[in-house]
């Protein structure tokens, strides 16, 4: 089965930092994407790890842990348009999807970034 | 530009009619995907096609039916079986062979009167 879980809520001072993390249980599991989403939007793409480490690009950084199930986001120098749904979601890849990816989603985070 | 279009943006429709949404993209995408979202809950995968000609069942492909019969477009009907319609759709789309990143469309919001 895949079971994703990040916090639903997180507020921030602008110009701080903050880091949402993610715990996952997936079946097949061969990479972890890092979404924004702002109210009534698509989602955009912000990051994508697959083997453990920090991967960094500018204010924005992700992390993953195989191991542990675990990655999060590190937002730096929050500025207010930062404030918006933040969403993990583990790859996963198998037989029964004819070995194509399938990506399974949190429910997000919902970021607020306040002066 | 290339990118995703899904029509309509805004959508409402009695109870016990089908509705189709479209989605049509221009990346050369092999691999489109259809997700529902409702407030406080993440995207759940209705259904996806890695191929034209072939598609598979997500979590919740009950009350929907799509079909792919060219690489561009990948139609979401919404049949009067789906008991809550009532949601914010999105179309994705990816390149089979690379990181599998998702490119969305601007998503259509269905209401059900």
């Amino acid at each position: 089965g895949q079971n994703i879980d990040q916090p639903t809520e997180m507020t921030a001072t602008e110009g701080a930092i903050v880091q949402i993390n993610c715990t996952y249980q997936t079946s097949g599991f061969n990479g972890l994407f890092w979404y924004q989403q702002h109210a009534g939007e698509a989602p955009t793409f912000l990051s994508y790890n697959v083997l453990d480490g920090l991967e960094e690009k500018g204010r924005f950084s992700s992390f993953l842990s195989r191991s542990k199930g675990y990655s999060y986001l590190l937002l730096k120098e929050l500025q207010m348009k930062d404030s918006a749904s933040y969403l993990c979601a583990a790859k996963s890849a198998s037989i029964l999807t004819g070995g194509g990816n399938k990506l399974t989603f949190g429910t997000g985070t919902q970021l607020k970034v306040e002066l | 530009d290339g990118g995703i279009t899904q029509s309509p943006k805004y959508l409402f429709r009695k109870e016990g009619q089908n509705v189709t949404l479209s989605c049509e993209q221009n990346l050369n995408h092999d691999a489109m995907y259809w997700y529902r979202q409702d407030p406080g809950q993440g995207l759940r995968l209705i259904y996806y096609s890695q191929i034209v000609n072939d598609f598979q069942k997500g979590d919740i492909a009950e009350g929907y039916s799509v079909s792919r019969e060219k690489k561009e477009s990948f139609p979401l009907t919404v049949t009067s079986a789906q008991k809550n319609p009532t949601a914010f759709y999105l179309c994705a789309s990816t390149r089979a062979q690379n990181t599998g990143e998702l490119f969305f469309g601007e998503g259509s919001r269905l209401t059900v009167l």
